[in-house]
Parts: C-alpha cells; structure tokens; sequence
C-alpha cells in the first residue's frame, strides 16, 4: 500500500462544475503538499497544509489531521485547469523528503 | 526570470554509458532537489540538498550520484545507466525557509537502450 493515495485517479468534468480531489496518507506528517502539472510536463507548488484550510482563487485545500485526509477543490472549473494533481506529504524524517501521490487527472471539458 | 533549467531536455543514450543532466537556478535557493517520474509510480525522490556540499539519498538513489559544489548547480550523474532509468528526471529548488514552494525545472526525459 502506497503511503499516499489519490482519489480518482481520473476525473473528467464539465466547465463550471465543482471539483473535489482526495488524498489520504498513512504515516504522520508535518505537512502535505498540492502540486500541478501542466499537460506540458511542468510542475508547480500550489499550497503547503499543516492543518485547517487554504484558499488561491478558485483552490481550496482542505486537510485532517486525525483522518490522514485531504482535499482539494476547484470550484467553477474551467478547461484551463486540466491537469494532473499531484498530492505530496513531508514526514517525521524531515521537510526536505517528498512523497508523493500517483496523481489524480482532471479533464474539463467546455 | 526565476527558473530552474536543466539540460539537456531529451537524451536517448545506450547501457552503460555515463551520463550527466544539469540543473542551475538562479534564485539563490539553498535547497534542490532531483525526482523521477515514472507511469503508474508517480514522482520519486532521488537526492536532494539543503545546501553546498550537502546531500542525501531520498527513496530511489540506487544508480545515480550528485553532487552540490556550487550554490546553483546540482547535477545528476548516472554512471552506468540501464534501461530502468528510462524516465522523465524533475530538478527543483527552494529556499529552506520555504521549502514547500519548490520551483521546477522543464524535465529532462531520458531514455536508455
């Protein structure tokens, strides 16, 4: 079993819909990472969590702490947004180790 | 313009043969760090470092060596790569204060035969 997991691994949506991506982990954290990664191959930072809510624009990320749980949501996606979602966590053996998810793919379609 | 560039972007190369992949940013960053990313795997951690001459494995360094002489270069180094290493190689950087906000490099995809 991975150590972070990502629900769907798929996701096809249309324009203007809600959109919520999962990731549960298995091992204690310090915090836990959202990434992007363009359908060109690069990748961005989009929030860090160690507890409670961000918001970027029309990002929310949302994390659990006793759940080993968190989500992201986009709310009036837009085809712009078609990407992979990459969920990562830093654990006890320190903020510089990653691991990663397998990433979730969101389609929007106009 | 912030960035982090690797070259070369795309290499198809034979068993064996040693090979290096460069990273260099320009922000100054302290820490860097090299991913694979592998279909069905994800993103994996190779090495990475938290400043000049300090490095450590993450969670897939078999087969590969850095090293972090400069502030702004970390290389990649396979020595005698084999067709398992075919994948597409991250380098990213960040200052250790935010270590969290990590700026990548474009990916080098790499191919062994």
């Amino acid at each position: 079993k991975n150590e972070v997991e990502q629900s769907p691994q798929n996701l096809t949506a249309q324009e203007g819909e809600f959109i919520t991506i999962n990731c549960s982990y298995s091992v204690g954290i310090s915090a836990l990472h959202w990434l992007q990664q363009h359908p060109g191959g690069g990748i961005v930072s989009l929030f860090m969590l160690s507890s409670g809510k961000k918001k970027h624009g029309r990002l929310i990320a949302t994390i659990n702490i006793q759940e080993k749980h968190s989500s992201l949501h986009i709310t009036a996606s837009h085809p712009r947004d078609s990407a992979v979602y990459i969920c990562a966590v830093t654990g006890s053996r320190g903020a510089q180790k990653l691991v990663f998810g397998q990433g979730t793919r969101l389609t929007i379609n106009p | 313009e912030a960035q982090v560039t690797q070259n070369p972007r795309y290499l198809i190369t034979v068993t064996g043969k040693k090979l290096t992949v460069t990273c260099s940013q320009n922000m100054n960053h302290e820490y860097m760090s090299w991913y694979r990313q592998d279909p069905g795997l994800g993103l994996r951690q190779i090495y990475y470092s938290m400043n000049v001459e300090v490095t450590d494995k993450g969670d897939v360094p078999e087969g590969y060596k850095v090293s972090r002489k400069e502030k702004r270069n970390f290389p990649l180094i396979l020595e005698s790569p084999s067709p398992n290493q075919t994948s597409l190689y991250f380098c990213a950087s960040s200052s250790t204060a935010l270590i969290w906000r990590q700026y990548f490099g474009p990916g080098t995809r790499l191919t062994v035969t």
